[in-house]
């Protein structure tokens, strides 16, 4: 079966700009989180969403915010974008957000 | 605060040895640890221990959770180049609010030369 999609690949942004990324999870899985990884901090949990709510947010501004679809796709946003959010985005899936987490290759981030 | 202690956070062997890494945490309710191996960017999943004891393996790998300790430990026998990536010890939790909430260590970077 087809595995988490995330699109696009790699973005180049400019400060103060806003971004838009998106992710199709597995076929039959409900729950979709977003991370963030940075060589620093390491892969830090962003949200949670399963059935278009979402249901657990990380510790970040509010610039950051998703939602999700019927068809369980998700997306995030970063609006007024900053030189520290470029990063590699991560997406990751699982049937009810408790364990069985697929990711996705991930979306690069550069924000100039 | 929930945490995850990945050590060491990088380590150079050659081709043919064999390495350990190791993960400790501190959280509240656990409910599994996990093992994701990621080469270029998508993280790929290794294990899921949630037994203490218990030791799963897959061809040259092995891990085991030791819930006294609150440690795992991923073992690698006779490494290859293949093997080099960075090597992510997450843990799963299960309160209210938790759900897709994988807490990471900062992983461990494996180089493996030939």
């Amino acid at each position: 079966k087809a595995g988490v999609t995330q699109t696009p690949r790699y973005l180049i942004k400019t400060r103060g700009q806003q971004v838009t990324l998106s992710c199709s999870p597995i076929s039959g899985h409900r729950s979709v989180s977003w991370y963030q990884q940075t060589p620093g901090q390491g892969l830090q949990f962003l949200f949670e969403y399963f059935s278009e709510t979402q249901r657990n947010k990380g510790n970040f501004p509010g610039r950051f915010s998703g939602r999700q679809f019927s068809n369980s796709r998700s997306e995030m946003n970063v609006s007024t974008l900053e030189l520290g959010d470029s990063a590699l985005y991560l997406c990751a899936s699982s049937f009810d957000g408790q364990g069985g987490y697929t990711f996705g290759s991930g979306t690069r981030l550069t924000v100039v | 605060e929930d945490k995850v202690v990945q050590s060491p956070l990088s380590l150079v062997v050659h081709e043919g040895d064999t390495v350990t890494l190791n993960c400790s945490y501190e959280v509240t309710n656990f409910r599994s640890l996990l093992w994701y191996k990621q080469e270029k960017k998508a993280p790929t999943f290794l294990f899921m221990l949630t037994s203490s004891g218990i030791e799963k393996k897959s061809g040259r790998l092995s891990s085991i959770l030791d819930k006294k300790e609150l440690s795992s430990i991923l073992n690698i026998t006779a490494t290859q180049t293949g093997d080099s990536a960075i090597y992510l010890c997450a843990v799963d939790t299960h309160y209210g609010g938790s759900q897709g909430n994988l807490i990471f260590g900062k992983g461990t970077k494996l180089s493996v030369k030939p």
